[in-house]
């Protein structure tokens, strides 16, 4: 089974703080990406990395950045959180297969 | 760039019987693939049906089917003999054919639909 780890289910923070969200994946694909989900907009792509060291920017990078250091743990980091940041967060993998395999996410509230 | 629609956010079906999710995209490529997620209430995503462009014929998985009209950009998901254990958020998404550049099989998700299942 593919099994996609999210460091937190339900984690709460305040405006301002430097909050990081981790992702590890079992499964040696090259792809990872970190999407946000919010009510009525579906999934959205923040970035994704396809390789070590390597990232590109998704849909809505404003606000996030990401670290790729080894294959298998590939993190977000809101560097000053902000309130419009609550939401939730998605991590997923891919190789250069069809479908995308997701983790369980993090509920993330900035207050 | 692609989107992808769902246009309704809420369908509701009584045990045993038939639903049908409605889902359409605009892209100007001619080869992709379509992809239906389900996301339950304990939040892990998984996927539940895929459909290669280039193929004609509808996919199939058990009790769920599509109805692919590449024409009119539509990708409908028809879930029969519907059980309690589906309900759950579903998602319809796109993915371009090209692996490379910016694109990296990125998936473009519509807006989802809550499927409620009666008993």
């Amino acid at each position: 089974d593919v099994k996609v780890t999210q460091s937190s289910r339900y984690l709460v923070k305040r405006t301002g703080e430097k909050v990081f969200l981790e992702c590890v994946q079992d499964m040696d694909h090259e792809n990872m990406f970190w999407y946000r989900q919010d009510p009525g907009l579906g999934l959205r792509l923040i970035y994704f990395s396809y390789d070590v060291k390597m990232k590109e920017k998704g849909d809505i990078p404003e606000g996030y950045s990401v670290s790729r250091e080894k294959k298998e743990r590939f993190s977000l980091i809101l560097e000053s959180a902000s309130t419009n940041q609550t939401s939730m967060y998605l991590c997923a993998i891919g190789r250069y297969s069809y479908e995308q395999y997701f983790g369980p996410g993090t509920r993330l509230t900035v207050t | 760039a692609q989107t992808v629609t769902q246009s309704q956010p809420e369908m509701s079906v009584q045990e045993a019987e038939t639903v049908t999710l409605s889902c359409t995209y605009d892209t100007s490529e001619s080869d992709y693939y379509l992809f239906w997620y389900k996301q339950p209430p304990s939040r892990q995503m998984i996927l539940v049906i895929r459909q290669e462009a280039y193929k004609q014929q509808n996919a199939t998985e058990n009790r769920f089917s599509v109805n692919f009209q590449k024409a009119a950009k539509s990708f409908s998901l028809k879930i029969s003999d519907s059980q309690l254990g589906d309900a759950a958020m579903y998602f319809c998404a796109y993915r371009s054919v090209r692996a490379g550049g910016t694109s990296y099989g990125k998936l473009t998700f519509g807006q989802g639909t809550i499927l409620t299942v009666h008993p």
